[in-house]
């Protein structure tokens, strides 16, 4: 049973165009977080959420938009994709409403803009 | 979150210990220091965490100086599989993680 899943792997699409990613989580944590992993390799949070409750918004564009329906779902909907968006993103689940380090992450999306 | 200094790059030779450096000289009395890795095309796996007192766990040990400015993760007999980037972060455990540039160890046969 994989403990944090995202789903698609991989996701090519054209600018302009409207996507989402999907990550859910089997661990009963009540915390999850979007990362952003860029072509230079550095890995940046953009958004967490402690039970559905957003607590994380790490002055990331409007475009992107999260959305937890429950506190075991985190989802990334992204509008208006540009080139810069491409990247591997990465779902990411805790304990303890972020209060701890330890996080729990999925295998990431890899985004493609063409 | 205190920022971490961590050398680009090591090498090691298969069943030796890695010694991976990490200087936190800004870290404040309640920060804790986490070490986490990625191996290729994978998401980052936690490897283990510490305050103030060395920490050993199934995967790695991490010595803390007395002053906490300075830390060491050791892998005590790396394989093969243990070449990533390792990455060694400083948080007051808010949950956000602030990645560096990490130090890619390659294990060498």
């Amino acid at each position: 049973d994989t403990a944090v899943s995202q789903t698609p792997k991989y996701l090519v699409t054209q600018m302009g165009n409207d996507k989402s990613i999907k990550c859910e989580q089997n661990l009963g944590h009540d915390t999850m977080y979007w990362y952003k992993q860029d072509s230079k390799k550095f890995l940046k949070i953009m958004f967490s959420y402690n039970n559905k409750e957003l607590i994380i918004n790490e002055t990331v564009p409007n475009r992107f938009s999260p959305k937890s329906p429950d506190k075991a779902h985190l989802n990334l909907h992204i509008n208006s994709l540009e080139l810069g968006d491409s990247a591997v993103y990465f779902c990411a689940s805790s304990l303890a409403g972020g209060r701890t380090g330890e996080l729990f992450f999925g295998e990431g999306s890899r985004l493609t803009v063409l | 979150d205190a920022k971490t200094t961590q050398p680009p790059s090591m090498d090691c030779a298969e069943g030796r210990a890695a010694n991976l450096p990490c200087n936190h000289s800004t870290i404040s009395g309640n920060e804790y220091v986490y070490w986490y890795r990625q191996i290729h095309s994978q998401g980052p796996q936690y490897i283990i965490h510490g305050l103030k007192n060395n920490e050993t766990n199934e995967m790695a040990s991490l010595i803390i100086t007395e002053d906490r400015k300075s830390s060491t993760l050791i892998l005590p007999h790396a394989t093969l599989r243990d070449t990533a980037v390792y990455y060694c972060i400083v948080t007051g455990n808010t949950g956000k993680l602030i990645f560096g540039q990490g130090t890619t160890l390659q294990v060498k046969p």
